[in-house]
Formats: structure tokens, C-alpha cells, sequence
């Protein structure tokens, strides 16, 4: 069965300065990969989605992520981080008609 | 619709009372997912419809919970005899085809049992 591992409750950074959010899955297949964004009081917002081809992918709101398959992992990153980016953000993972299987989220909070 | 649309947003029930929770999906999307997200958690997986029919159920914690969609558009998640522990925000999401493509979310119903 898939999993997904967020090793990361909760995150501080200063605004400006460059973000990584950790993500590793379990999955004997080749994962369909996701990162969703979750503001207080708000569903979930897809940032990022992978399925195949170039490793590196490029989402909404300035993010990326990058599939390393050797390591399990597809952390979501960004240079530069502003105030309107503190949220919650989930990793998923998933493949043909299973449902997504989420992380337990990691919580950023983004001081002045 | 434009979006996924839940409906009541918020909802406080009594101990041992039945619920009924909406959910709206975007036109013309063929799945429908129902999840459930306790605080300070990851969404959990209840249940999953392919057009009317429940493809997967496997995450629903108990037969107080059923969810149906009858005409493969708007579905309505239902808890009889509800629990403490039931309180929670149940999301919604729905998508073009399989999970691969993505899902997008509503926005949720908070259910509160006191």
C-alpha cells in the first residue's frame, strides 16, 4: 500500500529566504506525485503534479519539486518565500484509479 | 459548477443524531472522493465513486457511514447514530477520470458532535 512520510510538523522561515518541504512515499510502482496547499479554513489547492518525464516541475505561486526516485522523494521547494505563503502543505501520492493517499501535512509559518 | 461546492459548511449535531453532508462536484467530472480530516492531520480516505457507483469504500471507519450518488453528479455522505469522534472537516473533491489527473478539492463541512 502506498504512504507518503512528511518528516516535518511544522516550519519557520523569514520571508525572503528559500524553502524546502520534505517528502518521501512508499509505493512499489512508479508514484503519481502531488503537492496541495492548504490555507485556514480553505480546501486544498493542487501546486504541483507528477507523472512522468522531466524530474523537476514546475507549479503555481513560484514552487517546484523534484522527483528523485532513488531516494523516494519529492520535496517541494522555493527561492523565495513570501508572508501569503504561510499554510499547510500536503504531499500525495497515487496511480491509476487508487485514491490519493496523503501526508500528514507540514505546517509554515513565514516571519518578517 | 465552477468548483466543488459542500454544503452546509459548518454543521453542529447532537450526540446519536443522523447527518447528511453535500457535496456538489465540478460538471462533467466522473469521480468523486470523499475524505476526512481530523486536526492536525493529513487528509483521510473514506470513499470513492466512478459515476454512481462506489468503487472503493474501503476507508470507511463503520456502517454508521454510507454515501451515495445516485444520478453520477451530487453525492451526500451520511453518519447515523454520530460519535465524539466523528467530529472532523470532511472534504470533497472530485476529478476528470482516475486520481491521476488531479483532484480538485471544496472548500469542506465541518462537523461538530457535542
Amino acid at each position: 500500500a502506498q504512504s507518503v512520510t512528511q518528516p516535518d510538523i511544522h516550519i519557520t522561515v523569514s520571508e525572503g529566504a528559500s524553502l524546502e518541504l520534505r517528502c518521501n512515499y512508499s509505493y512499489g510502482a512508479t508514484p503519481y506525485l502531488f503537492w496541495y496547499v492548504q490555507s485556514p479554513g480553505q480546501g486544498l489547492q493542487l501546486l504541483l503534479k507528477y507523472f512522468s518525464g522531466d524530474t523537476l516541475v514546475q507549479g503555481i505561486k513560484g514552487f517546484e519539486a523534484e522527483f528523485k526516485r532513488s531516494q523516494s522523494s519529492f520535496n517541494l521547494r522555493k527561492p523565495s518565500v513570501h508572508w501569503s505563503d504561510a499554510a499547510e502543505y500536503f504531499c500525495a501520492v497515487g496511480a491509476g484509479n487508487t485514491p490519493l493517499v496523503f501526508g500528514k501535512g507540514t505546517r509554515l509559518s513565514v516571519i518578517a | 459548477g465552477a468548483g466543488v461546492s459542500q454544503t452546509p459548511s459548518n454543521k453542529v449535531t447532537e450526540k446519536g443524531k443522523y447527518v447528511e453532508l453535500r457535496c456538489d462536484p465540478i460538471s462533467g467530472h466522473t469521480a468523486l472522493y470523499w475524505y476526512r480530516q481530523s486536526l492536525g492531520q493529513g487528509p483521510e480516505f473514506l470513499i470513492y465513486f466512478q459515476g454512481t457507483g462506489a468503487a472503493d469504500d474501503s476507508g470507511l471507519p463503520n456502517d454508521r457511514f454510507f454515501a451515495v450518488r445516485p444520478e453520477g453528479s451530487v453525492s451526500t455522505l451520511k453518519i447515523q447514530r454520530t460519535e465524539r469522534g466523528d467530529s472532523a472537516v470532511y472534504l470533497c473533491a472530485s476529478s476528470y477520470g482516475t486520481a491521476n489527473y488531479g483532484y480538485t478539492f471544496g472548500s469542506g463541512t465541518r462537523l461538530t458532535v457535542v
